[in-house]
């Protein structure tokens, strides 16, 4: 099955950018998606890509798409203290409509 | 109103209870989910139903079953409740048009013990 893989922690200053990766298995899928999940509540869609698009720039928010090595990232400019959160890459299995989490990344911003 | 709500949000119960974990959305889709996060390992996905017809097994479906009873509502059971059945509980549900963007509730922490 989809195989979705982050790394667990990123610490960055308040201003710096921060950039998340992910990497994943399954080479037809379709959508991919950056969740927020904020101390205590459920997640947020953040944004989300297509498959047939190399990036996407939404404000402070960039997804570049590496489909050739299944690769995915997300990056904030000027990073917050508010930005401070877990992120959860996500992949669309398109065999069974099914959405397949990373292990998500804990963003820390300090002042 | 939240769209997606779950009822308890916190639950402590004993091993070997059965306890029932519920959720009601207002979001007139057809697709819910009910997912565990633990630390370092994501979400998992446990059930899931396409509709009021439909019911599914997720990658981690052993010692739980589901009950979809209308449209707008999933609960999740635990038969007989286990400690490594600790965990953080969240439902969801999408609508397959578009993005397919999954919306989660709030979620329920539940400790075995």
């Amino acid at each position: 099955g989809e195989d979705v893989e982050q790394s667990l922690f990123l610490s960055v200053r308040e201003g710096d950018s921060s950039v998340i990766n992910c990497t994943y298995t399954d080479s037809s899928s379709t959508y991919l998606y950056w969740y927020k999940q904020e101390p205590g509540a459920g997640l947020q869609l953040l944004t989300y890509i297509f498959s047939n698009m190399d990036m996407k720039q939404d404000q402070r928010l960039t997804v570049l798409l590496n489909k050739k090595d299944k690769h995915l990232s997300l990056r904030i400019a000027d990073t917050q203290t508010g930005d401070s959160a877990i992120y959860f890459c996500a992949v669309m299995n398109t065999g069974f409509q099914k959405l397949v989490f990373g292990t998500g990344t804990r963003l820390l911003v300090s002042p | 109103d939240a769209d997606v709500t779950q009822t308890p949000r916190n639950r402590i119960t004993k091993t070997g209870k059965r306890i029932m974990l519920e959720c009601s959305q207002t979001k007139g889709h057809d697709r819910m989910y009910w997912y565990r996060q633990d630390p370092g390992l994501g979400l998992r996905l446990i059930y899931y139903s396409f509709d009021v017809k439909d019911i599914n097994k997720g990658e981690i479906s052993d010692g739980y079953s589901v009950s979809r009873q209308a449209q707008a509502k999933f609960s999740l059971s635990l038969e007989s409740a286990i400690p490594n059945q600790t965990a953080l509980y969240f439902c969801a549900t999408s609508d397959p048009r578009g993005k397919d963007e999954q919306y989660f509730g709030p979620g329920t922490r539940l400790t075995v013990t």
